[in-house]
């Protein structure tokens, strides 16, 4: 596609449920990236995939957070036992390498725990 | 770990004002990138500074890099509206990867 795709665009939860936030960044970019937005806040970095493999995880706030590349393309990042505090909005971005390249950020998806 | 203030958080204009936004860190900055965030929407990237005392134009736009390394900014003459959103600087870090965000500064500009 021409950018980077996120889906979906709300998503409506509640307290201690499963989500699944699916990410399609653009073809040919290597790299991709999750952060989490919060309100008036900039964006927070999550989670760093090369390829398939998770190369930087360390903003994955705690264990109930989890994101997968299994081809290399499209990412799903999963979030068990939903807490009213992961409210936010959940930004995919893609580059062709790492961020010393212009970094392509997705819609987002608006994650409300209720 | 690193982090990145920026100042002012709001700035109202009048159309045709000029407009500054600075981004200053304690410790040294690797690469700047500058983003705009329109309203209800996403990060758009602007431009990257690299070199110590670095300036990059883009029409009204005009971004400088401190000598030291350790702020920047983002200079908008002659406002207009469609210059509205926040806009976000960003450090890679060493990582060169990992984003560092401010938290932004809002731009609301009246007509």
């Amino acid at each position: 596609g021409a950018g980077v795709s996120q889906t979906p665009s709300n998503k409506v939860t509640e307290k201690g449920k499963y989500v699944e936030l699916r990410c399609d960044p653009i073809s040919g970019h290597t790299a991709l990236y999750w952060y989490r937005q919060s309100l008036g806040q900039g964006p927070e970095f999550l989670i760093y995939f090369q390829g398939t493999g998770a190369a930087d995880d360390s903003g994955l706030p705690n264990d109930r957070f989890f994101a997968v590349r299994p081809e290399g393309s499209v990412s799903t990042l999963k979030i068990q036992r939903t807490e009213r505090g992961d409210s936010a909005v959940y930004l995919c971005a893609s580059s062709r390498q790492g961020h010393g390249t212009e970094a392509f950020f997705g819609q987002g998806t608006r994650l409300t725990v209720v | 770990g690193q982090q990145v203030m920026q100042i002012p958080q709001y700035q109202h204009v009048q159309e045709g004002e000029d407009f500054t936004t600075y981004c200053n860190s304690s410790t040294t900055l690797s690469n700047i990138q500058w983003y705009k965030q329109r309203p209800g929407g996403h990060p758009v990237f602007l431009i990257q500074l690299v070199k110590s005392g670095e300036v990059k134009k883009q029409k009204r736009l005009t971004f400088q890099f401190g000598e030291a390394k350790k702020n920047s900014s983002l200079h908008i003459t002659a406002t207009q509206t469609t210059d509205v959103g926040t806009y976000f600087c960003a450090d890679s870090g060493g990582s060169n990867y990992k984003l560092t965000f401010g938290k932004g500064t809002l731009l609301t500009v009246n007509p």
